[in-house]
């Protein structure tokens, strides 16, 4: 079947650590996302990679890093400069790698980081 | 800028009963709009969308029409079931370099048997 998987589904992260959250994809989808969602509220935008070897800061990027060197693949990694990292984080995809009027986002279940 | 704004819930309801959540946003182009639904501890899922003026995207049982002189995008259902509680969230999406969405902060919807 195809879709997006991301793993863990729950992640803890201890002071001063880096922790990465996988995200992967079969669709064939060409951009990807990183969204974080905190209680009672919308997604925010972490990063975007409409192509392999290019991503794009999002709206809320400080204390986060991603790659892209596969295009299957989005790994999101939280630093210990994100001094707020505990969210459900939530990896998307779609088709294209430009924006096609009313293009759907396909999300993964979610990670849950929590910070011991 | 470009926002959604949703009514803030809990919404509780009876089965059965007719169900609106309220949305509307405000964008600097012409955005297409979405609902997702989240269940509890999953990802969001698409309900519906619609791309232009006076669309009606409808899934499940779930309708809602694109109106672009009153730039809102309310959701409505005739007839709620216990398994539609949820949280319901709806976006835009504008042709800009990143097309990302952009959220309301969600409803929680729960449907009492």
């Amino acid at each position: 079947d195809g879709g997006i998987t991301q793993s863990p589904k729950y992640l803890f992260r201890k002071e001063g650590q880096n922790v990465t959250l996988s995200c992967e994809q079969n669709l064939n989808h060409d951009a990807m996302y990183w969204y974080r969602q905190d209680p009672g509220q919308g997604l925010r935008l972490i990063y975007y990679s409409q192509i392999v070897n290019d991503f794009q800061k999002g709206d809320i990027a400080e204390g986060y890093s991603v790659s892209r060197e596969k295009k299957e693949s989005f790994p999101l990694t939280v630093t210990s400069a994100q001094k707020n990292p505990t969210a459900f984080y939530l990896c998307a995809s779609r088709p294209s790698p430009t924006g096609l009027v009313g293009e759907t986002q396909y999300f993964g279940p979610g990670t849950r980081l929590l910070v011991l | 800028g470009n926002s959604v704004t949703q009514m803030e819930g809990p919404v509780t309801l009876s089965e059965e009963a007719f169900l609106t959540i309220n949305c509307t946003y405000t964008a600097t182009g012409y955005p297409s709009l979405f609902w997702y639904v989240q269940y509890p501890g999953e990802g969001l899922q698409l309900l519906l969308k619609a791309t232009k003026a006076d669309d009606k995207g409808s899934n499940k049982g779930f309708e809602a029409t694109y109106r672009k002189e009153t730039t809102s995008f309310h959701l409505e259902k005739g007839s709620v079931q216990v398994s539609d509680s949820a949280v319901y969230f709806c976006a835009l999406a504008l042709r800009d370099s990143s097309y990302k969405l952009i959220f309301g902060s969600g409803t929680r919807l729960l449907v009492r048997p």
